[in-house]
């Protein structure tokens, strides 16, 4: 199985809090993606990265925002949660042009 | 409308039973992705292809890309096989920082 965490695994947090969550590999992929789940949505693209300091953004990145300051690490920050945005947050790494491997998903509520 | 669709949306069969799983898109592809989401929520890559068929096991996956149609098919089920099993495309010239996923079809195979 591919070294993939994320953490927290569980959050509840209040509208207008910041959050972060956190994706760690140990698999020195170059590529690393942040992807929402909601229920009568296919996964969908936040932002994504394709080097250290290298990001780009996806689908549905407002109010998101994200840093990989190295390799292993990839941080998503809600800089100001919104009901909205409680959601099922899943990290992904790719060696490129290959599959993806899925981190166990981070369950976030907003109330 | 969605570029990938699945159908069926939800099935339910005995165990044992030949299982057939389909997904259409309507654009270009580089790749079709089949991924299995078991109910605790992990996400398993089961399947990356452009062409033909693979197998892994008991599962098999086809593209037809003239009729841009994907089928995943399951011999022998077994209840462990219940899941959603999710369809994803990767448009053609791009990698899968363009992923666009499926709604998934939720399989339930009865003992």
């Amino acid at each position: 199985d591919a070294g993939i965490t994320q953490s927290p695994r569980h959050k509840v947090t209040e509208t207008g809090t910041p959050v972060t969550l956190r994706c760690h590999q140990t698999e020195n992929h170059r590529y690393m993606y942040w992807y929402r789940q909601d229920p009568g949505h296919g996964l969908r693209l936040i932002h994504y990265s394709y080097g250290v300091k290298d990001t780009d953004k996806g689908e549905v990145s407002d109010g998101y925002s994200v840093s990989r300051s190295k390799t292993e690490d990839f941080l998503l920050t809600l800089e100001s949660a919104t009901s909205s945005q409680t959601s099922v947050y899943f990290c992904a790494i790719e060696d490129r042009g290959h599959e993806q491997y899925f981190g166990p998903g981070t369950r976030l509520t907003v109330t | 409308k969605n570029e990938v669709e699945q159908s069926p949306q939800n099935l339910t069969a005995q165990e044992g039973e030949f299982i057939t799983i389909n997904c259409s898109y309507s654009v270009g592809i580089s790749a079709l992705h089949w991924l299995q989401q078991h109910p605790g929520g992990g996400i398993v890559s089961l399947f990356m292809l452009s062409s033909g068929k693979k197998k892994h096991g008991r599962l098999i996956a086809t593209i037809n890309i003239q009729e841009k149609h994907s089928s995943l098919h399951i011999t022998a089920s077994h209840p462990r096989d219940s899941a959603v099993y999710i369809c994803a495309v990767s448009p053609s010239n791009f990698g899968n920082e363009k992923l666009t996923f499926g709604t998934g079809t939720r399989l339930t195979i009865i003992p």
